[in-house]
């Protein structure tokens, strides 16, 4: 398995729902990262775990909350968003280290959020 | 913190022209350059990458050459077919434990027939 999978595809919410993301990779890598992309621009970093652990928190608002459950799994559960959220928000998966094919990024096909 | 500036911003090549894009980064501990294609509406993906050991690779129609001493990189892509059309991202990191990927503002090429 190659990929990264995340749920749902697309995601309308109100600005006092609660709701997550989720991303799923059975590639044995041990660093994942949310970013966030808004329309014709770069991916932003939000968040990297690396070993499950919180590695990397780009002052993400705290109505943004990671979570990493085993290292297959990532979520991203939101709450009290704004409709400036709104983005196509992708997962990604690497394997951490110096060797060669280390920190490969693979991409999830995102989740695209309408805040409303 | 690394900061990636890419050039140009738009690319309008015809049909079996080549294309190049460049790119520039800040950090000197940068060692890992990937080249990003995404289309529209879907993921990045991957389609070369260097690190700051080598100083030139190619992978059939795209090549990828780094300069580190004048810290820029570019992606060269010969015999370009529609099917390239697409937004092209650079990036730079400094490997470690998990990868902080900087990208470039993205490079739009369209190809036309």
């Amino acid at each position: 398995d190659t990929e990264v999978t995340q749920t749902p595809k697309h995601l309308v919410m109100g600005m006092t729902n609660k709701k997550s993301l989720k991303c799923e990779q059975h590639m044995g890598h041990r660093a994942m990262y949310w970013y966030k992309q808004k329309a014709k621009k770069p991916p932003e970093l939000m968040f990297v775990y690396s070993y499950e652990k919180l590695s990397i928190n780009e002052s993400v608002p705290s109505r943004f909350s990671p979570e990493c459950p085993n290292s297959s799994l990532l979520n991203l559960h939101l709450h009290a968003l704004q409709p400036e959220d709104s983005a196509l928000y992708l997962c990604a998966s690497s394997q951490p280290g110096r060797s060669s094919g280390a920190n490969v990024l693979t991409f999830g096909a995102g989740s695209r959020l309408t805040v409303l | 913190g690394e900061n990636v500036e890419q050039h140009p911003s738009t690319l309008s090549v015809q049909e079996g022209d080549s294309a190049v894009i460049k790119c520039t980064y800040s950090d000197s501990a940068s060692n890992y350059f990937p080249w990003y294609k995404q289309e529209l509406g879907k993921r990045p993906q991957l389609i070369i990458d260097i690190r700051s050991n080598v100083g030139e690779k190619k992978d059939q129609r795209i090549a990828v050459t780094l300069n580190k001493t004048a810290k820029h990189f570019s992606l060269h892509i010969t015999e370009t077919q529609p099917e390239d059309s697409a937004v092209y991202f650079c990036a730079a990191t400094d490997t470690g434990t998990a990868s902080k990927l900087t990208f470039g503002t993205g490079t739009r090429l369209q190809v036309t027939l």
